[in-house]
């Protein structure tokens, strides 16, 4: 069966330092990938996604950005964080429909 | 997380009795619809899908009725129980396509002993 991971489940960071989350899919091969943040009381936002290795699509600009090393790793970085960065991300994958998702990370940026 | 749905709807039943929760769309070329369940702290869990050329669709203690007409989604849940408290929200698509899945808010579901 495909297991999905992120971690750290939890961070606090301050303003300005850079960032790394990670994901990893098992037991499936060349999924999409996708990264999401939820915010309060408001559907989840699309960030990035990506349809096979060193392939990004980025669907809101900001200082935030994807990179998939490998078929089933997907990272989201940021070289310098905002407050506004802070918020419950979310990975998931599909290999069609429909998508799975991870148990998240909660960024708290001070 | 707990960043999630602390303005939400919220739809609280007893025990035992059983639980509709709701979602409207505006997209009347949406064809696939998922209902998804997620629990303080946790990433959303899929419960049940439907495609366009169905109007109902059961899982286990669960049923997902489509009204295309009036571009409406419920989601059924039999037998409430406490384990069933958390947050359920609807995502649609008009194709094959995951990048363009829009996703409701959710609504708090409360289940009172």
């Amino acid at each position: 069966s495909q297991t999905i991971h992120q971690w750290p489940a939890t961070l606090v960071q301050p303003v300005g330092s850079p960032l790394s989350l990670e994901c990893t899919v098992e037991g499936t091969s060349n999924p999409n990938l996708y990264w999401y943040r939820q915010a309060a009381g408001r559907g989840l936002q699309l960030l990035f996604y990506s349809v096979g290795i060193g392939q990004i699509s980025s669907e809101v600009p900001q200082n935030l950005s994807a990179s998939r090393p490998q078929d089933r790793q997907f990272i989201l970085s940021s070289k310098k964080l905002l407050l506004s960065d802070s918020g419950f991300y979310l990975c998931a994958w599909s290999a069609g429909e429909p998508q799975y998702f991870g148990p998240g990370t909660r960024l708290l940026v001070l | 997380g707990e960043s999630v749905g602390l303005h939400l709807p919220t739809l609280s039943v007893q025990e035992g009795d059983n639980s509709i929760i709701n979602c409207a769309y505006s997209n009347s070329a949406s064809d696939y619809f998922i209902w998804y369940k997620q629990e303080s702290g946790k990433g959303p869990q899929f419960i049940i899908d439907i495609r366009s050329n169905m109007d109902k669709r059961q899982g286990q203690r669960v049923t997902v009725l489509l009204n295309k007409t009036v571009k409406h989604l419920s989601l059924q849940i039999a037998a409430t129980q406490p384990g069933d408290s958390a947050v359920y929200f609807c995502a649609e698509t008009p194709d094959n396509y995951g990048q363009n899945f829009v996703f409701g808010p959710g609504t708090r579901l409360s289940v009172l002993p």
